[in-house]
């Protein structure tokens, strides 16, 4: 099992310009969320979905959109990038509601 | 007074020390609590679950006090490769909605 797979690792955007992170899991989980890391602050929660055609907001939502067309998938989209966007993006998943997550490897986010 | 609170570090010991890191939490709801690991530039690694009687893998225990709002992690003998950031993970109400703290930095030293 690959486990939760994020691409890309890294990426560079200039402002106002969109990109769709990528998260894919094939350990059939039915919850997934992204996070965001920011140097010295705890992992923030973006949105999160706990089946296929569900999805809702965490923390900080704004900037960003999400969909959950299939269990395995859950692209992040970011519309219109700023330089707030700039940070460590990871993606996870989770078996049941009360389970530890598994994380992907992250993608590092520059906008500039 | 943030959700979740940790000492950031960095905790610098000899290897074979034991060292521990506490966090508190201010949310009394709060149901379940985690110590996940994060290595420099890496994704975090669930290291334990924190029940309320305590519990301990290996050289690693962990200890719940629900009175005063905190939890603990004590670690043992420690090696090198225990070096990384601690972070402290709590959930409260449904959804499995984590929150985590900052981390805390341990570096073991020769």
């Amino acid at each position: 099992n690959a486990g939760v797979t994020q691409t890309p690792k890294f990426r560079i955007l200039k402002i106002g310009q969109s990109m769709t992170l990528q998260c894919t899991q094939d350990m059939n989980h039915n919850y997934m969320y992204w996070y965001r890391q920011d140097p010295g602050m705890g992992l923030k929660l973006i949105y999160y979905s706990v089946g296929a055609g569900i999805t809702d907001k965490g923390e900080v939502p704004n900037g960003y959109n999400v969909s959950r067309s299939t269990t395995e998938d859950f692209p992040l989209r970011l519309e219109l990038a700023a330089p707030s966007q700039t940070s460590v993006y990871f993606c996870a998943s989770s078996p049941l509601g009360e389970s530890p997550l598994h994380f992907g490897n992250g993608t590092r986010l520059t906008v500039t | 007074r943030k959700e979740v609170e940790q000492d950031p570090g960095p905790f610098n010991v000899p290897e074979g020390a034991t060292v521990a890191f506490n966090c508190t939490y201010s949310n009394s709801a709060s149901q379940s609590f985690f110590w996940y690991r994060q290595d420099c530039r890496k994704e975090p690694k669930l290291l334990m679950s924190v029940y309320s009687s305590g519990n301990e893998d290996g050289r690693f225990t962990a200890q719940l006090n629900r009175a005063s709002q905190y939890i603990s992690l004590l670690i043992r003998d420690s090696k090198l490769s225990d070096s990384a950031t601690y972070l402290c993970v709590v959930r409260t109400g449904g959804g499995n909605k984590l929150t985590f703290g900052t981390g805390t930095q341990l570096k073991v030293e020769l």
